[in-house]
C-alpha cells in the first residue's frame, strides 16, 4: 500500500525553528515528486512547492519562496518542510502529497494522488 | 500564474439529487493536468478525478468530470450522504501547482 506518514502536531513560539517530516512507503520514493500544501484554519488548499527526492530538485511557489525550505533524505524515504523563524501566520495544517505521473494511452497525467494525514502547526506566544 | 476560480462557493443539494461544480482557469490549461479532489471535515484531501475525466482508483462512477481549455466541470450524479464535503479543482504545470478556492457541497 502506498502511504505517506507525517510527523505529529507541533506547538511552537514565534521566532522558533521547526522541521516536519513526511515518510513514504509502498513505492519508489525517489521516482515521484512530493508536494507540500498549506491549509490555514477554515481556508482552502495552497501549493507551497515540490521536491524530487531522487536528486532533491526543488521548486517553490512564489508565495513561499524564501519563507520555507523543502528538503529530502532519499536514504530514509523522507521529505521535510522547515522554517527558520516561525510566525503566528504559519499556524496551519500542512500536508504532503505525491505528485503522480501516470502514463496512459500515450499521455502523462499529473495529479496529487496520495496524501499524508497532515501535520498541525500552531505558533503562539 | 494560472488562477482557478470555482463556482459556486456553496452548493445546497438534497441526497439523491445531481450536483454540478464549475472550475474556470485564467488561461487555457492542459487537460492532462486538471484534477478534482474531495476533502471531508477533519480529513486529508482525496483524489477523485485526474486528466479532467479519469476516475482515480476506487472512485464510484457517480463522479464524473468534463471540460477543456478553461472550463471544467465535476458532476456528482446522485448525491450520497458521504458526498457532502468540499471539492477542489487543481492544476499542475511548469513545475507549479494551483488549487481553486473550493466548493462546499452541503445538505439542503
Amino acid at each position: 500500500e502506498v502511504q505517506l506518514v507525517q510527523s505529529g502536531a507541533e506547538v511552537k513560539k514565534p521566532g522558533e525553528s521547526l522541521k516536519i517530516s513526511c515518510k513514504g512507503s509502498g513505492y519508489t520514493f525517489t521516482s515521484q515528486w512530493i508536494a507540500w500544501v498549506r491549509q490555514m484554519p477554515g481556508k482552502g488548499l495552497e501549493w507551497m512547492g515540490i521536491i524530487y527526492p531522487g536528486d532533491s530538485d526543488t521548486r517553490y511557489s512564489p508565495s513561499f519562496q524564501g519563507q520555507v525550505t523543502i528538503s529530502a533524505d532519499k536514504s530514509i524515504s523522507t521529505a521535510y518542510l522547515q522554517w527558520s523563524s516561525l510566525k503566528a501566520s504559519d499556524t496551519a495544517m500542512y500536508y504532503c502529497a505525491r505528485l503522480d505521473s501516470n502514463y496512459v494511452s500515450g499521455h502523462y497525467y499529473y495529479a496529487l494522488d496520495v496524501w499524508g494525514q497532515g501535520t498541525t502547526v500552531t505558533v503562539s506566544s | 500564474e494560472i488562477v482557478l476560480t470555482q463556482s459556486p462557493g456553496t452548493l445546497s443539494v438534497s441526497p439523491g439529487e445531481r450536483a454540478t461544480l464549475s472550475c474556470r482557469a485564467s488561461q487555457s490549461v492542459s487537460s492532462s493536468n486538471l484534477a478534482w479532489s474531495q476533502q471531508k471535515s477533519g480529513q486529508a484531501p482525496r483524489l477523485l478525478i485526474y486528466g479532467v475525466s479519469r476516475r482515480a482508483t476506487g472512485i464510484p462512477d457517480r463522479f464524473s468530470g468534463s471540460g477543456s481549455g478553461t472550463d471544467f466541470t465535476l458532476t456528482i450524479s446522485r448525491l450520497e450522504p458521504e458526498d457532502f464535503a468540499v471539492y477542489y479543482c487543481q492544476h499542475y504545470g511548469s513545475s507549479r501547482g494551483t488549487f481553486g478556492q473550493g466548493t462546499k457541497v452541503e445538505i439542503k
